[in-house]
């Protein structure tokens, strides 16, 4: 069956980094667009960004542009989500989710999610 | 950027009761539009993509419907495990987009 688990969440400092990653398994990686989505404490849902099967294309929304990075290895069947200059704002669970068909943006599994916490 | 606004915000309604949530769009989407249920402490499940299709494992009881700006999502009798929060989803345009949710409370 399909899972998605991240890991490398915990807590950071305003201004500093963490790696997120997401280990996927029970279907063909590497075929399927990916995505990072985000809900602070107590709120909705955010997209953050996405990436293609092949890693040719990528988006952001505003709110991570120039400070995350998602990339995948698709050897590895893992997902990664490069945090640089938190904020407090970003504070929040992460999952990762697959999307349902191909580079159709809906997305039919998630991770459990994994907890970021920004603060001094 | 698309916003999609979700109403209510808030639904008190028994088990057995027949339930109608809305999705309205700032602009068209077609039907890029999708459904998930969230119970706390839990991932975000799909239940509607492109407006109207069940995803799989989804019981019929959940259907939606809509296009362009008006979207709905009907429970047609809930069940005790449907009180949860439900969000809709816009792929139209980017940035993708989710309605702030609607919680389904147990009256």
């Amino acid at each position: 069956q399909v899972q998605l688990v991240e890991s490398g969440g915990g807590l950071v400092k305003p201004g500093g980094s963490l790696r997120l990653s997401c280990a996927a398994s029970g279907f063909t990686f590497s075929d399927y667009f990916m995505a990072w989505i985000r809900q602070a404490p107590g709120k909705g849902l955010e997209w953050i960004s996405y990436i293609s099967s092949s890693s040719s294309y990528t988006n952001y929304a505003d709110s991570a542009k120039g400070r995350f990075t998602i990339s995948r290895d698709n050897a590895k069947n893992s997902l990664y989500l490069q945090m640089n200059s938190l904020r407090a704002e970003d504070t929040g669970v992460y999952y990762c989710a697959k999307v349902l068909v191909s580079s159709t943006l809906f997305f039919d599994y998630w991770g459990q999610g994994i907890l970021v916490t920004v603060s001094s | 950027e698309i916003v999609l606004t979700q109403s209510p915000a808030t639904l008190s309604l028994s088990p057995g009761e027949r339930v109608t949530l809305s999705c309205g769009a700032s602009q068209s989407i077609s039907n890029y539009l999708a459904w998930y249920q969230q119970k706390p402490g839990q991932a975000p499940r799909l239940l509607i993509f492109d407006a109207s299709n069940r995803a799989t494992g989804i019981p019929a009881r959940f259907s939606g419907s809509g296009s362009g700006t008006d979207f709905t999502l009907t429970i047609s009798s809930l069940e005790p495990e449907d009180f949860a929060v439900y969000y809709c989803q816009q792929r139209s345009s980017w940035p993708l987009s989710f309605g702030q949710g609607t919680r389904l409370e147990i009256k």
